[in-house]
């Protein structure tokens, strides 16, 4: 079966610093991948995914995240938080046929 | 134009109460979904469905039971409202059931008193 676990249920960063939000998952056949966003008082939106092929994948508002089999990761990155990055980040995982499961989230807050 | 929207946004109501969300998409995905978020932000997936076919039922009460009239229209029918109902519930669709992105909708607030 497959799991979703990230890491930190809270993360601070300076405006202009890097964001890096984490997440492991676990599947035992190649996994479908998702990042999304939830603005506060707003529904979840697709930040990116990886489905197969290139391991590194780019997204909306410049973030972007690498698919890591050997360390069953899918960290999320952004060279330079801007304040408007605020809001809760979920990880999702999904098999072919199966139902998507979603990370915890992490709220992301960045300081001025 | 909105691709998953739901009604009401609000809804605030008594224990014991009987209330619906409705929810549409116009994206002509094949797949709907509920999901419950609670207040630390968890989001449980409630029910799907494919085409009007229920295909995920999690272990949710029978006091809440959907409702797909065609594949671009999912509701949720809640009876006898308790307090430990108190969430945002949020429907989504997504192209075809399984590894598909999903489109949310804006969410229904429910607070019962």
């Amino acid at each position: 079966a497959q799991s979703v676990t990230q890491l930190g249920s809270h993360v601070s960063v300076s405006e202009g610093a890097l964001v890096l939000l984490r997440c492991n998952y676990s599947s035992s056949v190649p996994p479908y991948l998702f990042w999304y966003v939830q603005y506060p008082n707003q529904g979840l939106q697709l930040l990116l995914k990886y489905t197969t092929g290139a391991t590194l994948v780019k997204g909306i508002n410049g973030f972007e995240a690498e698919f890591k089999k050997s360390e069953t990761s899918f960290h999320l990155t952004k060279p330079s938080a801007h304040m408007s990055d605020a809001a809760e980040y979920f990880c999702a995982v999904s098999v072919q046929g199966f139902k998507t499961i979603f990370g915890a989230g992490t709220r992301l807050f960045v300081k001025a | 134009d909105t691709a998953v929207s739901q009604t009401p946004k609000y809804l605030v109501t008594q224990m014991g109460n009987d209330k619906s969300i409705k929810c549409e998409q116009n994206l002509g995905h094949d797949t709907m979904y509920w999901y419950k978020q609670d207040s630390k932000k968890f989001l449980k997936i409630m029910f799907s469905y494919n085409n009007k076919e229920l295909i995920i039922n999690e272990t949710v009460p029978n006091r809440f039971s959907p409702k797909s009239p065609d594949k671009a229209h999912l509701n949720l029918h809640i009876n006898s409202l308790e307090l430990g109902d108190s969430a945002v519930y949020f429907c989504a669709s997504s192209q075809r059931t399984g590894a598909y992105e999903q489109y949310f909708g804006p969410g229904t607030r429910l607070t019962v008193t």
